[in-house]
């Protein structure tokens, strides 16, 4: 079974401190993704990485980063955290194959700023 | 861009009555498609997913979906419902010709179950 895992299940930060939510896999899966969950608004994608090093903005970037320096593991780092960050944050892990489009998802961070 | 609607915000039904949970997608092409269920303060759990082929799909714990390509739709079904299924589901597309490996999600569905 494909194991997805995140750091922290519960997290409060304080307004303006740099956070880091961590995420790793252990399928050797290529592809990793960072979602936020909202209610009423579903699964919104920030970040996602096809290779190590690599990563390419989501739909909503704004006030966030990645880090990608090995393969099994995929930070999200908030440079500054705001209180409209507090929400539950989802990791997703995809095999990079040609008809492997499902998603591998940890138990998520709920964050909670302050 | 594609775009996944689950018009059922919340839905009621009672322990062993049948189920069925909406949703409708915007894609030009035929996408592909999944239903992922939440329990409580869990992540997502992948139940069901639709490729290509027959076009009714069948997934763990009970659960199938129908891939109806002329309205746009892929319903997820269960026949009797029960109480451990009260959770939320998400339906999702993935575009398969435009190498954009991330899904898109709907908002969701939550499922109370009555006993």
């Amino acid at each position: 079974d494909v194991k997805v895992t995140q750091s922290s299940r519960y997290l409060v930060k304080r307004t303006g401190e740099k956070v880091f939510l961590e995420c790793v896999q252990d399928m050797d899966h290529e592809n990793m993704f960072w979602y936020r969950q909202d209610p009423g608004l579903g699964l919104r994608l920030i970040y996602f990485s096809y290779d190590v090093k690599m990563k390419e903005k989501g739909d909503i970037p704004e006030g966030y980063s990645v880090s990608r320096e090995k393969k099994e593991r995929f930070s999200l780092i908030l440079e500054s955290a705001s209180t409209n960050q507090t929400s539950m944050y989802l990791c997703a892990s995809q095999s990079g194959g040609p008809f492997s489009y499902e998603q591998y998802f940890g138990p998520g961070t709920r964050l909670t700023v302050t | 861009a594609q775009s996944v609607t689950q018009p059922d915000i919340h839905i009621t039904v009672s322990e062993g009555a049948s189920l069925e949970l909406r949703c409708n997608y915007s894609y030009g092409a035929t996408p592909y498609l999944f239903w992922y269920v939440q329990s409580p303060g869990q992540g997502l759990q992948l139940l069901l997913k639709y490729f290509s082929g027959d076009t009714l799909v069948q997934g763990i714990k009970g659960f199938e979906a129908e891939f109806k390509r002329s309205q746009s739709s892929f319903n997820l079904r269960k026949p009797s419902v029960h109480w451990s299924d009260a959770a939320e589901y998400f339906c999702a597309v993935g575009a398969r010709d435009t190498g954009r490996r991330a899904l898109t999600f709907g908002s969701g569905t939550r499922l109370q179950v009555q006993p």
